[in-house]
């Protein structure tokens, strides 16, 4: 069985800042990550993901992610927070192994990004 | 821009109502999932599709039910709503080597609130 576990439910910064929002999970196989991002009102639309080649991984937005096997983590970060940042952010990981299809895919609870100006 | 829609954004019913909460896309894709969504809490698979007449429940168990007699169409309807309910529905697709694998692609969702 996989888990998401991510770290603070609210996560404040200011803007310029370096945000940081922390992701943990566990997978009996190396498994395949993601981060999405919720604006108010919106739906999920993914930022990036990780599948098993580079280690670090740029998305959208000037954010960028690590996966690190030995800390199994993949922590969020972009160097300087921007107003237009302050949404919801999931992370979710998947079993390879699972045959495809959203039903291997299991999400976090999510971390709200807020940005003081 | 993700071309997959849903209706109604908001819905406020009464118990014991019959609802449903349309949800389409235009992408050609042939996997479709609903998520049930909570504040504070993590997107919970309810139904998925793999393709027209495929059906499947997912992690969380709902007592709503699903179609796919179209590619483009996923319909959720609940017989008889309850306050129980109340929470917020994404709809999502993917294609090709989608899924995990790629990406899905969300609407903005249908809050629904049972009095």
């Amino acid at each position: 069985a996989q888990s998401v576990t991510q770290l603070g439910s609210h996560v404040s910064v200011s803007e310029g800042a370096l945000v940081l929002l922390r992701c943990n999970y566990s997978s009996s196989v190396p498994p395949y990550l993601f981060w999405y991002v919720q604006y108010p009102n919106q739906g999920l639309q993914l930022l990036l993901k990780y599948t098993s080649a580079a280690t670090l991984v740029k998305g959208i937005n000037g954010f960028e992610a690590e996966f690190k096997k030995s800390e199994t983590s993949f922590h969020l970060t972009k160097p300087s927070a921007h107003m237009s940042d302050a949404a919801e952010y999931f992370c979710a990981v998947s079993d390879p192994g699972s045959g495809g299809g959203a039903d291997g895919l299991t999400f976090g609870k999510g971390t709200h990004l807020i940005i003081q100006p | 821009e993700a071309d997959i829609y849903q209706t109604p954004r908001y819905l406020v019913i009464g118990t014991g109502k019959k609802i449903t909460l349309e949800c389409s896309q235009t992408m050609g894709h042939d996997k479709m999932y609903w998520y049930q969504q909570d504040p504070g809490m993590e997107l919970h698979l309810i139904h998925y599709s793999y393709g027209v007449n495929s059906t499947e429940k997912g992690d969380l168990s709902s007592e709503s039910t699903v179609s796919r007699i179209r590619t483009e169409h996923f319909p959720l309807t609940l017989e008889s709503a309850r306050p129980s309910h109340t929470s917020q529905y994404l709809c999502a697709s993917s294609g090709g080597s989608g899924g995990p694998f790629g990406e899905l692609f969300f609407g903005e969702g249908s809050r629904l609130t049972v009095l």
